[in-house]
């Protein structure tokens, strides 16, 4: 069984568009990340949840808004897509927010902006 | 702000030698973290330190977290293809939630 698994895996959209991506995770985990990897391969913290309440969040323009229905799952969308956006998008989960935990990553979705 | 650096960014080697990966950083971090990333997937822990001065091994994997814990390095010993991937260090500061990533050594590793 996949920890975490998102959906979709890649992701190919015109410029304006709308678009969702879905995370979820099976571990009994209470934090929930997104974290951006540019074509660079630079991980960059988007945004974090714990316990479903928004913990962290770093500078991202407010097209992109998460949304945390429940501990478990962790869903991006993305207003009005711009090029830029076109990178690879990774949830993760973490057990909490204590230092030092093993953050889980799922296997990113691939976006496409053209 | 960048808070850490890695280097090198790029490594081609055969298989059989040796390597040093470096992670530095002008922070000092409560703890950090090794991940590595292979093509297609998302980054999978390797190690975590935590005391300064800590030496961990994993099988060939050496690692070691600078005394002020600021730096960290990872070493690795007659490397083989399978060490093959993206080596990326994290660092958790002691007043944030979430790992500051380098930008990662993308190491390749030639039969």
């Amino acid at each position: 069984d996949t920890a975490v698994s998102q959906t979709p895996k890649y992701l190919v959209t015109q410029m304006g568009n709308d678009k969702s991506i879905k995370c979820e995770q099976n571990l009994g985990h209470d934090t929930m990340y997104w974290y951006k990897q540019d074509s660079k391969k630079f991980l960059k913290i988007m945004f974090s949840y714990n316990n479903k309440e928004l913990i962290i969040n770093e500078t991202v323009p407010n097209r992109f808004s998460p949304k945390s229905p429940d501990k478990a799952h962790l869903n991006l969308h993305i207003n009005s897509l711009e090029l830029g956006d076109s990178a690879v998008y990774f949830c993760a989960s973490s057990q909490d927010i204590t230092a030092g935990n093993t953050i889980y990553f799922g296997e990113g979705s691939w976006l496409t902006v053209v | 702000t960048q808070l850490l650096e890695q280097s090198p960014q790029f490594l081609s080697i055969q298989e059989g030698e040796n390597l040093t990966v470096y992670c530095n950083s002008s922070s000092v971090f409560s703890s950090l973290q090794w991940y590595r990333q292979e093509p297609g997937e998302g980054p999978v822990l390797l190690v975590t330190v935590v005391t300064g001065g800590e030496v961990k091994k994993l099988k060939r994997l050496t690692f070691q977290f600078g005394d002020a814990r600021k730096d960290s390095s990872l070493h690795i010993t007659a490397a083989q293809p399978g060490d093959t991937g993206l080596y990326l260090c994290a660092g958790e500061t002691f007043s944030g939630y979430a790992l500051n990533f380098g930008k990662g050594t993308s190491l390749l590793v030639t039969p």
